[in-house]
């Protein structure tokens, strides 16, 4: 079975910092793709960032960064100078070859002010 | 373009009613899928829709079900409600292939008393 993992509940960062979200993996699929979602309160999942599973390159979005290490099944988000904005759920999610989304439990991101 | 819509918002049943979840993908995307979120179980796959056939079911039981319709809208239904069928039931839409990536409608919120 394919899992998500996402070992931090809750994350807190100072307005302006950096901060990184871990995500593991487990699957047996050789092509499969990676997504990065946030959840505000309004409860709107919005994305993130995905990687494709083939590219070697990690995916950067403007403030938003994947460090991407397919041998170790890790997927891990790092936000650079942190916003207000960004306070929400975030989650970590593999779509595998049934196309559906496997998710992690996700992370509570918090940013103090 | 309109993003995904999902109607209702929001949704109070008693238990043994059935339901109708509505959902209208972006313009031009013919794959819908359908997750239901609650905080025990989290983000959990129902059943994806592409040119009108389930390609894949999550593991839910047969009293959830879902059509899509010619020109890609889609609607779920859930019968005979149990209490713990209360939850966020999201509805995303994709271009159609397993690659691409899927964007996320507001939700309905599901209550059963």
């Amino acid at each position: 079975a394919q899992t998500v993992t996402q070992s931090q509940p809750e994350m807190s960062v100072q307005e302006a910092e950096t901060v990184t979200l871990s995500c593991t993996y487990d699957t047996s699929e050789s092509d499969y793709y990676l997504f990065w979602y946030k959840q505000p309160p309004s409860r709107q999942m919005i994305l993130v960032i995905r990687q494709e599973a083939y590219k070697q390159q990690n995916a950067t979005e403007n403030r938003f960064s994947v460090n991407f290490q397919k041998a170790a099944k890790s997927f891990s988000l790092k936000i650079s100078d942190s916003q207000l904005g960004d306070a929400a759920m975030y989650f970590c999610a593999l779509m595998d070859s049934n196309y559906q989304l496997i998710w992690g439990a996700g992370t509570k991101l918090i940013i103090k002010p | 373009k309109a993003g995904v819509t999902q109607t209702p918002r929001y949704l109070i049943k008693t238990r043994g009613q059935q339901v109708t979840l509505s959902c209208s993908p972006i313009s031009g995307h013919r794959s819908v899928s359908w997750y239901q979120q609650t905080p025990g179980q989290g983000l959990q796959f129902l059943f994806e829709y592409f040119s009108e056939t389930q390609r894949n079911k999550g593991n839910f039981p047969g009293r959830f079900s879902g059509r899509q319709f010619s020109n890609s809208r889609s609607e779920m239904n859930v019968s005979t409600l149990e209490l713990g069928d209360s939850a966020l039931y999201l509805c995303a839409s994709s271009v159609a292939a397993r690659a691409d990536t899927q964007y996320f409608g507001p939700g309905t919120r599901l209550t059963v008393l």
